[in-house]
């Protein structure tokens, strides 16, 4: 059980244009997901937090136009990277709490984006 | 100084060795904790959580807890070449966010 899914895996897109992220719990109700930013050789950055059905909490320093989250349901939220640049070129990672096992977060797989 | 303090290693071992991973911590408020265990390319896979003070083992992975020590480690017995990847410290308390160490690159040397 918990497991979290997120697609795509991969993108690749131009700079100007925007990406969208899911991030799914496969088998449980999340009424948290946070998303991260990882670095090369680098630990988790926390973008932001969101509640379902509430507006994302970002974390300083993420700008909430450019990084649009939506948590729209139990199991389902989504990040949309407006008007992309080679340098949001990242791995986006999302991650997920909820139901019994509350206390616990699991992650999604990643999504890795590349800006050209 | 940080929250949470993981030296980064790396850290090679060889086959079949006992690995113990460690983290110390500042904030007496944590309460929850968690050892989780990133491949390259890959998300983190949660590999043990643990309230409080105490021990818990699952399979060949053992994690303790010491809480007037701020300290918790992870061994691994019988270490394996598929146990190679990085290992990340988390802790928080309550319902606030992961607090993450800075990880531990692992290598078994076959």
């Amino acid at each position: 059980g918990a497991v979290v899914s997120q697609h795509p895996s991969r993108v690749i897109c131009k700079s100007g244009t925007s990406v969208k992220i899911e991030c799914r719990s496969l088998d449980f109700q999340a009424t948290t997901m946070f998303w991260y930013r990882q670095f090369p050789k680098q630990s988790l950055m926390l973008m932001a937090t969101s509640n379902e059905g509430s507006k994302a909490t970002y974390e300083q320093g993420v700008e909430k136009d450019k990084f649009l989250i939506n948590h729209a349901s139990l199991t389902l939220s989504t990040l949309t990277v407006t008007s992309a640049h080679p340098e949001d070129s990242s791995f986006y990672i999302c991650s997920a709490r909820g139901g019994i096992r509350y206390n616990e977060q699991f992650f999604g797989p990643g999504t890795r984006l590349t800006v050209l | 100084q940080k929250e949470v303090e993981q030296d980064p290693g790396p850290l090679s071992v060889p086959e079949g060795a006992i690995v113990s991973l460690n983290c110390t911590y500042s904030n007496s408020a944590f309460q929850y904790f968690m050892w989780y265990r990133q491949y390259s390319r890959k998300g983190p896979e949660l590999l043990m959580y643990t309230y409080s003070s105490g021990n818990k083992e699952d399979g060949r992975f053992t994690a303790q807890v010491d809480k007037s020590s701020k300290y918790i480690s992870l061994f691994i017995r019988d270490s394996q070449p598929s146990d190679s990847a990085t290992y990340l410290c988390a802790m928080k308390s309550g319902n606030e966010k992961l607090t993450f160490g800075t990880g531990t690159r692992l290598t078994i040397i076959p």
